[in-house]
């Protein structure tokens, strides 16, 4: 099974800053999905950004961007003009369009925004 | 986006009793859902792959005869915990992705808190 690893368990930022939180991977395919999932107090998972395997160009959604370095199997996520509402879990997330479309989480990071 | 809903978001049960979790896609049909579980601050743990009208596949180390799932529709797949235990108790998501559609990521549920005691 594909792993993913997030080895920050916990990182803060102040508010208006920019963090980067990061991931890497392990597989052995060339065609998968990526993914950064945010987990609130309230625990309703939420997909902030994705990423095609194929693409070379880095997603980007309003605040938030991701390096994607394929033959690095490296995933990070930077969020710029850190807000309040963005502290919560971070999990990147895999996908293989060939394992039942199962999705490899990583063990998440909490992400703490300081006033 | 896709919205999955799951119920209840809690529930408290007596250890030996049964409790059943349902998920359902509200506007999009699902022939595959995933449920998964929860430890405090950890990571999501893929429990089960459930298919509409076949059996469910289970990762492994989980018990099929103790978390039954049914997936009797193309919008409804259900999780019973049977013979509940403390150590049970934890948190259950659902996921499904919207297969008629072109994204690719996977929508959750509110997911459950379940506390046997």
């Amino acid at each position: 099974a594909q792993t993913v690893t997030q080895s920050q368990p916990e990182m803060s930022v102040q508010e208006a800053e920019t963090v980067t939180l990061s991931c890497t991977y392990d597989t052995s395919e060339s065609d998968y999905y990526l993914f950064w999932y945010k987990q609130p107090p309230s625990r309703q998972m939420i997909l902030v950004i994705r990423q095609e395997a194929y693409k070379q160009q880095n997603a980007t959604e309003n605040r938030f961007s991701v390096n994607f370095q394929k033959a690095a199997k490296s995933f990070s996520l930077k969020i710029s003009d850190s807000q309040l509402g963005d502290a919560a879990m971070y999990f990147c997330a895999y996908r293989s369009p060939n394992t039942g479309n199962q999705f490899y989480f990583g063990t998440g990071t909490s992400l703490t925004v300081i006033p | 986006g896709a919205v999955v809903s799951q119920h209840p978001s809690w529930v408290i049960c007596k250890s030996g009793t049964s409790v059943k979790i349902e998920c359902r896609s509200l506007d999009f049909q699902a022939t595959t859902m995933f449920w998964y579980r929860q430890f405090p601050k950890q990571s999501l743990m893929l429990m089960a792959t459930s298919n509409e009208g076949s059996k469910a596949t289970y990762e492994q180390g989980v018990e099929k005869d103790k978390f039954l799932i049914n997936h009797a529709s193309l919008t409804l797949s259900t999780l019973t915990v049977t013979s509940a235990h403390p150590e049970d108790s934890s948190f259950y998501i659902c996921s499904a992705r919207d297969w008629g559609r072109t994204h690719t990521e996977a929508f959750f549920g509110q997911g459950t808190r379940l506390t046997v005691v």
